[in-house]
C-alpha cells in the first residue's frame, strides 16, 4: 500500500516570501503520478501542480514549482512570491499509473498561512 | 465548462437515518470518485465509478454505497448513519479515457454532513 507523509502540520510566512512544503511517499510502484492540491477556507479542493514519475524534469506552474526526487521518494512544493490568496491547506497526493483506477492517496496536509 | 457540482452542500441528519449525496461531473468526464474528509482521518478514498460500474473501492463498511448513471452523474448513499460519519464528502471527476493514462481529478465543493 502507498503512504504519503507531510511532516509540517503548519507553516507561516510573510507575503512575498518563498516557502517550501515537504512531502515524502512510500511505494513499490515505478510508474505513478504526484499532485499538490490546495484547499482554501471555502473547502474547494484545487489542483496546484502535477508530476509524472517518468519525467525527470520538475513541473512548474507560474509561482509554483516542485522538487521531485524519485530515488528519495520526495516531492516538495515551492511557492515563490507568496500571496495572501495562497493561504490554504495543502495536500500532497499519490496515484498509481496504469492501474485502471482513479484513486488518490493523500497526506495529512500542511496548513499554510501567508501574513501581510 | 461548468465544474463539478455537488448537492446538497450541507446536510444534518440523526443517527440511524440514511442519506443520499449527489455529484454531477464536468461535462465529458466519465469517472467519478468519492472521498471522505474528517479532521481525524484526513482524506480517504471511498469508491470510484466509471461507465456505471464501480471500478475501485476503499476500506469502508457496506453502509457506504454508490452508483453512477448513464449520464455519468453519481450518487453515494450512507445507511444507518453513525456519529462518526460526520464529514465533508468530496466528489471528483476525470476524463479517464478507456486507455491507461491516468487523468487529473477535479473536485467539487463538497457536501458537509453532520450526524446528530
Amino acid at each position: 500500500a502507498q503512504t504519503v507523509t507531510q511532516s509540517q502540520p503548519e507553516m507561516s510566512v510573510q507575503e512575498a516570501e518563498t516557502v517550501t512544503l515537504s512531502c515524502t511517499y512510500d511505494t513499490s510502484e515505478n510508474n505513478y503520478y504526484l499532485f499538490w492540491y490546495k484547499q482554501p477556507p471555502s473547502r474547494q479542493m484545487i489542483l496546484v501542480i502535477r508530476q509524472e514519475a517518468y519525467k525527470q524534469q520538475n513541473a512548474t506552474e507560474n509561482r509554483f514549482s516542485v522538487n521531485f526526487q524519485k530515488a528519495a521518494k520526495s516531492f516538495s512544493l515551492k511557492i515563490s512570491d507568496s500571496q495572501l490568496g495562497d493561504t490554504a491547506m495543502y495536500f500532497c497526493a499519490f496515484m498509481k499509473a496504469f492501474s485502471g483506477a482513479q484513486k488518490l492517496v493523500f497526506g495529512q496536509g500542511t496548513r499554510l498561512t501567508i501574513n501581510p | 465548462k461548468a465544474g463539478v457540482t455537488q448537492t446538497p452542500r450541507y446536510l444534518i441528519k440523526t443517527r440511524g437515518q440514511q442519506v443520499t449525496l449527489s455529484c454531477s461531473p464536468i461535462s465529458g468526464h466519465r469517472s467519478v470518485s468519492w472521498y471522505q474528509q474528517t479532521p481525524g482521518q484526513g482524506l480517504q478514498f471511498l469508491f470510484e465509478y466509471f461507465s456505471e460500474t464501480q471500478r475501485n473501492k476503499g476500506n469502508f463498511p457496506g453502509r457506504f454505497s454508490g452508483r453512477q448513471f448513464s449520464n455519468s452523474r453519481s450518487e453515494m448513499n450512507v445507511s444507518t448513519l453513525e456519529l462518526g460519519d460526520s464529514a465533508l464528502y468530496l466528489c471528483a471527476s476525470s476524463p479517464s479515457t478507456s486507455g491507461v493514462i491516468q487523468e487529473t481529478q477535479y473536485f467539487g465543493p463538497g457536501t458537509r454532513l453532520l450526524v446528530l
